[in-house]
């Protein structure tokens, strides 16, 4: 139940395109979901995260679409760039137990060619 | 403004061999963690400290200890290192459980 399940593992998309990652979960104590991008030699860093009191927040290109009765959410890269070229980690925190440690997906890898 | 630093970026060890992976962090932050990523398992908690003087297990401690030295300072010792330890190993800092993780930039561990 503390999963956080991230699909695909990998996806190539064409510069311009949409690039979109979908992130499930089980537990209905998570109440906050952060989205982490890393670069190659890098350790992660925050991109974008939302609270299930929202439906949607949008930065610049980058959107997370929150369902919160099908208890997923996704991560949508819009006009994608080779600049967005990274692993991306979904992830999630519970305000019950756990000291509020974050459990991350295994993550996805993006190329997004010119 | 370094942020969170790690040492060393490589090591290569024997197995039975013991290290220490140190990590400090200039933010003032209350918690730290210590991570290891594998390929096609995402990032997985080895040991936190929530707090100066507080430690306690994640998702996958054997064979891993810690020290929280003070509140910069977050130290990970592995003490007879095995090839199953070969991974990645991040730290990452935090205010608190409303505040975002910044990571260092990781070690990367053979262990042969």
């Amino acid at each position: 139940q503390q999963q956080v399940k991230q699909s695909p593992q990998s996806l190539i998309v064409q510069k311009g395109g949409i690039s979109i990652i979908n992130c499930a979960y089980e537990n209905t104590a998570f109440d906050y979901f952060p989205w982490y991008q890393q670069f190659p030699g890098k350790g992660p860093a925050l991109l974008i995260a939302i609270r299930p009191d929202v439906s949607e927040k949008k930065e610049g290109r980058f959107t997370i679409s929150f369902n919160k009765s099908a208890k997923q959410f996704s991560l949508h890269i819009m006009d994608s760039q080779p600049g967005d070229s990274a692993t991306y980690f979904c992830a999630a925190r519970s305000a019950v137990g756990s000291q509020g440690n974050l459990i991350f997906g295994k993550g996805t890898k993006l190329s997004v060619k010119p | 403004n370094a942020g969170v630093t790690q040492t060393p970026k490589f090591q290569v060890l024997k197995t039975g061999q013991s290290m220490t992976l140190q990590c400090a962090q200039d933010m003032n932050h209350n918690s730290m963690y210590w991570y290891r990523q594998d390929p096609g398992m995402g990032l997985r908690l080895i040991y936190y400290s929530a707090s100066e003087g507080t430690t306690d297990k994640g998702e996958v401690p054997n064979g891993y200890n810690v020290s929280r030295l003070n509140k910069r300072e977050f130290s990970l010792r592995l003490e007879s290192a095995a090839p199953s330890q070969t991974s990645v190993y991040f730290c990452a800092s935090t205010w608190g459980v409303n505040s975002p993780l910044h990571f260092g930039n990781g070690t990367r561990l053979t262990v042969t």
